[in-house]
């Protein structure tokens, strides 16, 4: 089945403890993307891959940090969480149309 | 003006009703368009593309009209199960690596 996953799908953390988010898919597809969603505010997005070791940001890219070493794994990184990091957060990947996981929902306290 | 405008509703239309939302946006250079629908903060699915004028699949009709700078969506017949929040996307580039999400029209069908 073709499908985007992320782990973990909740997470309750501290203030600036490091986390990962991993986001994985099984389409082959070479575009990936990591947005945030909070209330009134719609989704936005953070930082997306066109490929293999190609990154960039998107709108709200400060405070995370993302890598893509295989085409299949696009993780989102966290170095230091604060409480406006706070959100739900999805995964996408993306041919002619964007696939999305099935979203982490993070509390930074 | 913002890139990406919807009317966050809600929208509460009796079953079988015909219930329409619009999205605005302000790139007059982007060519194509799409409606997300998005359970109850479940991940966003693809509804619709729009290429051209439109787009027609059973009872959901998407319109384009570039001339304005808006997209609609319509949806006939409403049953119980079209309650969601609908989300207009417009890509920012060609490429697609932007994109816009617009915040959602939530729309709820009341028996």
């Amino acid at each position: 089945e073709a499908q985007v996953t992320q782990n973990p799908r909740y997470l309750i953390t501290v203030t600036g403890k490091k986390l990962t988010v991993t986001c994985s898919q099984n389409m082959n597809h070479e575009y990936m993307s990591w947005y945030r969603q909070d209330p009134g505010l719609g989704l936005r997005q953070i930082y997306y891959s066109m490929n293999v070791e190609v990154t960039d940001k998107g709108d709200v890219p400060e405070g995370y940090k993302v890598s893509r070493k295989e085409k299949r794994n696009f993780p989102l990184i966290l170095e230091s969480p604060s409480p406006n990091q706070t959100s739900l957060y999805f995964c996408a990947s993306r041919t002619s149309q964007w696939y999305f996981g099935p979203g982490t929902r993070l509390t930074v306290t | 003006r913002k890139e990406v405008e919807q009317d966050p509703g809600p929208f509460n239309v009796p079953e079988g009703a015909t219930v329409a939302f619009n999205c605005t946006y302000s790139n007059s250079a982007s060519q194509s368009f799409f409606w997300y629908r998005q359970d109850c903060r479940k991940e966003p699915k693809l509804l619709m593309s729009v290429y051209s004028s439109g787009n027609e699949d059973g009872r959901f009709t998407a319109q384009l009209n570039r001339a304005s700078q808006y997209i609609s969506l319509l949806i006939r017949d409403s049953k119980l199960s079209d309650s969601a929040t609908y989300l207009c996307v417009v890509p920012n580039s060609g490429g697609y690596q932007k994109v816009t999400f617009g915040i959602g029209t939530k729309l709820q069908v009341i028996p």
